[in-house]
């Protein structure tokens, strides 16, 4: 079966430092790889996507991935307090029903 | 990115009757999908809504209990039928392009069986 896993927190860093957020899959054959972010009783919002092994940076948010390790994170600099909230990490579901995307648990961060 | 809409935002129903849930994207996609997310759990899928043919549904999901429409490239209907509690859920529709695979999400609907 094809996971998404993160862990799921929380993750507290203090207002200002980097908030590391980190995502393995299982499909090595996936090529698509997105952050969401989910405020308390909202819904997802789309951040960041990614699809070629390297960084990508969009202000203070930075997508890393490695096909290799099947690894994909997500780095927040100079964290907010409005950056609480809960990540979530999805993978395309290649050979799955089309554009369907496989989501993990997602992992909450608190920034105080 | 696509601005979805959805409606109604929350209900309360009660068991054993109906509750359909409307999607509206602003612009016409070529993907839209119905999730359902329990509190404090992430996000599960319950079909792809096709355009012009019958939904693709999970594993878990059956077209009795989701009857899902699709009319047009902006817009879609799902029905949650016969409701038990345990439907007690929210409600997600997602849009997107499918060739990028980002998906756009709307807001949700709360929905509460009592």
């Amino acid at each position: 079966q094809k996971e998404v896993e993160q862990n799921s927190g929380p993750l507290s860093v203090p207002e200002g430092a980097i908030a590391s957020l980190n995502c393995t899959y299982s499909d090595r054959v996936s090529q698509s790889f997105f952050w969401y972010r989910q405020y308390s009783g909202k819904s997802p919002e789309l951040i960041m996507s990614i699809y070629s092994n390297g960084d990508k940076e969009d202000g203070r948010f930075t997508a890393q991935l490695n096909k290799a390790s099947q690894y994909v994170s997500l780095l927040i600099r100079d964290s907010q307090p409005s950056d609480s909230a809960t990540y979530l990490c999805a993978v395309n579901d290649y050979g799955g029903s089309q554009g369907n995307l496989i989501f993990g648990k997602g992992t909450k961060l608190s920034v105080k | 990115s696509a601005v979805i809409s959805q409606k109604p935002s929350r209900d309360i129903c009660q068991r054993g009757t109906s509750l359909t849930i409307q999607c509206q994207v602003d612009s016409q996609v070529t993907m839209m999908f119905w999730y359902r997310q329990q509190p404090g759990q992430s996000l599960t899928l319950i079909a792809t809504a096709n355009q012009g043919s019958e939904a693709t549904y999970e594993s878990g999901f059956v077209i009795d209990k989701f009857p899902i429409s699709r009319p047009n490239l902006t817009f879609s209907t799902l029905t949650v039928s016969n409701m038990s509690p345990e439907d007690s859920s929210i409600y997600l529709c997602s849009a997107g392009q499918g060739g990028t695979y980002e998906q756009y999400f709307g807001p949700g609907t709360r929905l509460t069986v009592t």
